[in-house]
C-alpha cells in the first residue's frame, strides 16, 4: 500500500519561493505518475501538475511560469517549487500518485498548510 | 481549459435517500472522469475512475455513470459516513480540472 507523506514551509512572505517534498512508502517508486494539487481556504481543488516517473511534466498554464516540478529516485521523493507567490498562492497543498494515466490518483498526502502573508 | 460544471452545489438529503449528483464537462472527455469525496481537514478520496469503476473499498452504494460530457455520481442509500462534500475530475486533457464541488448535507 503506498502511503504519501509531505512536508515544506507553512509560512512565506510575498516573493519568496514555496518549496514542497513527498515522500512515498511502500509499493513500487518507478512507473507513476506523481501530481500536485492545492485547496485554496474553503474553496475548491485546483490541478497544479504532474510529473512521470520518466521526468516528463504536464503544468497548469495558470501557474507554468512559476512551477517547478521535480523527482529523486534515489530517495523515493517528488517535490514542487512554486516562485514568487502572493496571498493568492496560499492554500493547502496535497501530493497525489496514481500508477496509471487511466486511474485517478488514489493516493494522497496528508496536506500542507501554506500561507503567503507579509 | 476544459470546464466542469457541478450541480447541485449543496444538496440536502437524508440518511436511506437516494441522490445523484452531476457533472458536465465544456467538452467530451470520452470516459476519463474521477469522483472524489471530501470530509473537513481531510484529502480528497479516490471513488470512482474512469467514469464507472469503483475503487476497491469503496461501498457499493456508490455507482458512477456517463460519457462524453455528461456523468453522474449516484448514491443508493445515503449513510451518515456520506456525507461530505464531492467533486468531479477530467483526466482526459491537460490541465486536468475540477468540477467546483457539491456539499451534501444532512435535511
Amino acid at each position: 500500500q503506498v502511503q504519501l507523506q509531505q512536508w515544506g514551509a507553512g509560512l512565506l512572505k510575498p516573493s519568496e519561493t514555496l518549496s514542497l517534498t513527498c515522500a512515498v512508502y511502500g509499493g513500487s517508486f518507478s512507473g507513476y505518475y506523481w501530481s500536485w494539487i492545492r485547496q485554496p481556504p474553503g474553496k475548491g481543488l485546483e490541478w497544479i501538475g504532474e510529473i512521470h516517473d520518466s521526468g516528463s511534466t504536464n503544468y497548469n498554464p495558470s501557474l507554468k511560469s512559476r512551477v517547478t516540478m521535480s523527482v529523486d529516485a534515489s530517495k523515493n521523493q517528488f517535490s514542487l517549487k512554486l516562485s514568487s507567490v502572493t496571498a493568492a498562492d496560499t492554500a493547502l497543498y496535497y501530493c497525489a500518485a496514481r500508477v496509471s494515466w487511466t486511474d485517478g490518483p488514489p493516493y494522497w498526502g496528508q496536506g500542507t498548510l501554506v500561507t503567503v502573508s507579509s | 481549459d476544459i470546464q466542469m460544471t457541478q450541480s447541485p452545489s449543496t444538496l440536502s438529503a437524508s440518511v436511506g435517500d437516494r441522490v445523484t449528483i452531476t457533472c458536465r464537462a465544456s467538452q467530451s472527455i470520452s470516459r476519463w472522469l474521477a469522483w472524489y469525496q471530501q470530509k473537513p481537514g481531510k484529502a480528497p478520496k479516490l471513488l470512482i475512475h474512469k467514469a464507472s469503476s469503483l475503487e476497491s473499498g469503496v461501498p457499493s452504494r456508490f455507482s458512477g455513470g456517463g460519457s462524453g460530457t455528461e456523468f453522474t455520481l449516484t448514491i443508493s442509500s445515503l449513510q451518515h459516513d456520506d456525507f461530505a462534500t464531492y467533486y468531479c475530475q477530467q483526466y482526459n486533457t491537460y490541465p486536468y480540472t475540477f468540477g467546483q464541488g457539491t456539499k451534501l448535507e444532512i435535511k
